[in-house]
């Protein structure tokens, strides 16, 4: 079956701690891409990142990072010194090729609240 | 550039009664995608479009209905509003070369929140 987890529904944390959002993922395929979406207070859904399955390389962007394992089909995002503004429900997905079309299936999310 | 528009931003439908969801977005992006947000729950597709006159069924698309006349709009409609499809509806789109939805980064739209009472 094709599945994301995200075990952690809801997290604090005080600002300039650490953090880390798990993602935890099933599918059959050996081609299939990753991504996590970020969804602040205001609604919309913000891109963060997109990773495939051939590309294990951590990523880091400022105070985000990801760790890629497939070893452990683990996407894992971590928020270094998280500042107020972090705080949002955070979205991993994972997209796979089927019936000749790419499917994408989301978790149900990660909601960070940063304390001041 | 103004991205992924939705109109209206809320609704309340009785049962029974019917909408379009609107959404364009001026990217010139060739797929466009409809989702819905339950309360705590991830994001379900329920229709998709890779290029004008091109839709096709996603994992929820009971209920709804699309078309896509131009590269820019992607109207979502409801016919017979149902309670079940009380939720938040955004719109996307992506650029690809390939047919499908393929795994391209998707810009989202505001969001829809649509109740039926």
């Amino acid at each position: 079956a094709q599945k994301v987890t995200q075990a952690q529904t809801e997290i604090s944390v005080v600002e300039k701690e650490d953090v880390t959002l798990d993602c935890v993922y099933e599918t059959r395929d050996t081609t299939y891409y990753l991504f996590w979406y970020k969804q602040p207070p205001s609604g919309e859904l913000v891109f963060l990142i997109r990773r495939n399955s051939f590309d294990e390389q951590n990523e880091i962007s400022g105070r985000y990072s990801w760790n890629f394992q497939k070893s452990t089909s683990s996407f894992n995002f971590t928020i270094t010194a998280s500042q107020v503004v972090d705080s949002a429900v955070y979205f991993c997905a994972l997209s796979f090729a089927a019936s000749g079309t790419y499917k994408y299936i989301f978790g149900t999310g990660t909601r960070l609240k940063v304390l001041a | 550039n103004a991205g992924v528009t939705q109109t209206p931003k809320f609704r309340i439908l009785k049962i029974g009664q019917s909408m379009t969801l609107q959404c364009t977005q001026d990217m010139n992006h060739n797929y466009m995608y409809w989702y819905r947000q339950d309360p705590g729950m991830g994001l379900k597709l329920i229709y998709y479009s890779v290029g004008a006159g091109i839709t096709d069924k996603g994992e929820v698309p009971n209920g709804y209905n699309v078309s896509r006349s131009t590269t820019e709009d992607f109207p979502l409609r409801l016919e017979l509003a149902a309670p079940s499809q009380t939720s938040v509806y955004f719109c996307a789109s992506s650029y690809s070369w390939d047919r499908g939805p393929s795994p391209d980064t998707q810009y989202f739209g505001p969001g829809t929140r649509l109740t039926v009472l």
